[in-house]
């Protein structure tokens, strides 16, 4: 897992609430990336981040926002707005890129709709 | 879809055994990276295999890279116990500096016998 943390670790969440995953890394990474993993499958992009203040969509942005206010932190929030929000949560970081590069994974957050 | 597709999805054999897991993808490629994942876990990068690059090894792994038909295999010689996970290869692509993007399989589960 490195260093980067994410927390809660288990989330529950009502319909119709927002709620916001938290992702902090201390590896003095530039990028960093929100995926999202449904059971017995791969991950998908939601988000990611080259530097603080800019942010991009990736392949299932709709329903989600983030923000990157500080290099360190890039949190997720599931808006009411996610038809089907219930599902594991992994956030990522990288150097700079200057050729092919490792991405390093939190622990991840599972989040469940009650 | 730039998805790459793993095979096979599960894989079950007995502790000393050598297990062969294949990565096809469909687009050209920066590079190619493995990761394992154990159960309601984070990944961890495994290793990472650029598109000039034909064959990499790291301890008991060994990737291949074969641009020319877009797959790649992971063999991991004398499994262990402790390497049942299910493993993911992850296609890499440029998408702005600093970033780039992974698109993943949708994993093989790999289950050791003792």
């Amino acid at each position: 897992d490195g260093g980067i943390t994410q927390s809660p670790k288990y989330l529950f969440r009502k319909e119709g609430q927002n709620v916001t995953l938290s992702c902090e890394q201390n590896l003095n990474h530039d990028a960093m990336y929100w995926y999202r993993q449904d059971p017995g499958q791969g991950l998908r992009l939601i988000y990611y981040s080259q530097i603080v203040n800019d942010f991009q969509k990736g392949d299932i942005a709709e329903g989600y926002s983030v923000s990157r206010e500080k290099k360190e932190s890039f949190p997720l929030t599931v808006t009411s707005a996610q038809k089907n929000p219930t599902a594991f949560y992994l956030c990522a970081s990288s150097f700079w890129a200057r050729g092919a590069d490792t991405q390093y994974f939190g622990p991840g957050t599972r989040l469940t709709v009650l | 879809s730039q998805q790459g597709e793993e095979d096979p999805q599960a894989l079950s054999i007995q502790e000393g055994e050598n297990a062969t897991m294949n990565c096809s993808y469909k687009t050209s490629i920066n590079n190619l990276q493995w990761y394992r994942q154990n159960s309601g876990r984070g990944l961890v990068h495994l290793i990472l295999i650029r598109s000039n690059e034909r064959e990499k090894h790291s301890g008991r792994l060994r990737v291949t890279l074969d641009t020319s038909k877009k797959s790649s295999s992971l063999l991991i010689t004398a499994s262990r116990a402790a390497d049942t996970a299910s493993y993911f290869c992850a296609t890499a692509f440029f998408i702005i500096q600093g970033a780039q993007k992974l698109v993943f399989g949708q994993g093989t589960r790999l289950t050791i016998n003792p």
